[in-house]
Parts: C-alpha cells; sequence; structure tokens
C-alpha cells in the first residue's frame, strides 16, 4: 500500500529533551515536506527537501533540523524542544518537484513539550 | 510575508445546497493552487488542484482560477454531510525551491 508513514504518532516530552519524528514514505517520491499545525494558522512548512541531500526552509524552520540520507526517509529533529512547540506535525511526500503535484500527508504526530 | 487567506468560518449550508469556499493569496507568482479536505483528528487529502484560469470540473467540486485577481474558491454541488469538514486552500511558490504556503482553512458544516 502506498503510504507516508510516521512515528511515533504521540510524543510527550520535557523541554530540552532531543527527540527525532520520523518519516518515511514507499512511493519513491522525490519531494518531502513537514510541515506542524496550529489553530487557527493552519499548516505551516517548516523544511523540504526537493530530493536526497537536498534540504532547504520553509516559513517556520527555527528550532528544527531535518536531513534527507535516503530517498524514503526525512526525519524531523528537535534538538532542544521547547513548549512552543506543542503541535500536531505531519509529513508530506510527492512525485515531483515542480511545485504541481499532489502531495500525500501522514498520519500525524501529537507532540507536547511540558 | 507571503499570504494564503481564507474566512474561518464555520460555513453552514443545508444538504443538497452548493457550498462556496474562497481563497486569495498575495504572492503573483504562485504557480500551483490546491484545495484539500481535512476531517477532524485526520491528515489532509487532495480534493481539486488547478494550475491555469478558469473552471475545473471534478463531480461535485469545481475549483476557479482568477490570476488577475489573485482569487481561487471551490464549489461543492449537493453538499453531502459527509463534505463536512475543514477546507484548506493551499498555493505552491518558487523560491529556490518550491514552498507550499497554505490557508487557515474554512470549516464546512453540511446540514442533514
Amino acid at each position: 500500500e502506498a503510504q507516508v508513514t510516521q512515528n511515533p504518532r504521540y510524543l510527550i516530552t520535557v523541554t530540552g529533551k532531543k527527540l527525532t519524528v520520523t518519516c518515511s514514505q514507499n512511493m519513491n517520491h522525490e519531494y518531502m515536506s513537514w510541515y506542524r499545525q496550529d489553530p487557527g494558522l493552519g499548516l505551516r512548512q517548516i523544511y523540504y527537501s526537493m530530493n536526497v541531500e537536498v534540504t532547504d526552509k520553509g516559513d517556520v524552520p527555527e528550532g528544527y533540523k531535518v536531513s534527507r540520507k535516503e530517498k524514503r526517509n526525512f526525519p524531523l529533529i528537535l534538538e532542544s524542544p521547547s513548549p512552543n512547540q506543542t503541535s500536531l506535525y505531519f509529513c508530506a511526500s510527492s512525485f515531483g518537484v515542480a511545485g504541481g503535484q499532489t502531495q500525500y500527508f501522514g498520519p500525524g504526530t501529537r507532540l507536547l513539550v511540558l | 510575508q507571503k499570504e494564503v487567506e481564507q474566512n474561518s468560518g464555520p460555513l453552514s449550508v443545508p444538504e443538497g445546497a452548493i457550498a462556496s469556499l474562497n481563497c486569495t493569496y498575495s504572492d503573483r507568482g504562485s504557480q500551483s493552487f490546491f484545495w484539500y479536505r481535512q476531517y477532524s483528528g485526520k491528515s489532509p487529502e487532495l480534493i481539486m488542484s488547478i494550475y491555469s484560469n478558469g473552471d475545473k470540473e471534478d463531480g461535485r467540486f469545481t475549483a476557479q482560477l482568477n490570476k488577475a485577481s489573485q482569487y481561487v474558491s471551490l464549489l461543492i454541488r449537493d453538499s453531502q454531510p459527509s463534505d463536512s469538514a475543514t477546507y484548506l486552500c493551499a498555493v505552491t511558490v518558487w523560491g529556490g525551491g518550491f514552498k507550499t504556503i497554505f490557508g487557515a482553512g474554512t470549516r464546512l458544516f453540511v446540514k442533514a
């Protein structure tokens, strides 16, 4: 089944404790992206990647890191989480990098930073 | 700051009516336009994409794009209670790579 998977789905952590949210897609998609969703603000893009070893900042990259060492994986790293990073996070992927392709979203990761 | 604006709603329509959802965007360089539907607690899923001026129809859904007015809309004909969801407008813009900017979404309620 074609899908985007994220792990964990739910995470409660404390301020400053490094964490990684994994994202994997099995559709051989070139483009991958991370978003956070907050009430009233919609989806905001954190980072995106147009190919292996090619990543770029979205609109809200502060406090996050990403890497794209393999085509299928795009982990999101919070090196020192803070309470303002409490949010719902979505990973997405699409086949092309020309901007016109449908993005397929993972199921989401709910993060609470205490 | 590139922006995508939507009326947050909620928009309430009776079953069988036409629901009209609107979106404006600020960047004239926006290249592709999308409508995603998101049920509560679920991830967004694509409803329609549109790339050129005019109308695009797919079943009960019609997307309309007017680049001169920087306006994109979604019409849902014969609305059903199962259409009740949040509808997200999204645009892609070139900024060294393709960024995607989403609106905050419009909540739609279809009353049976």
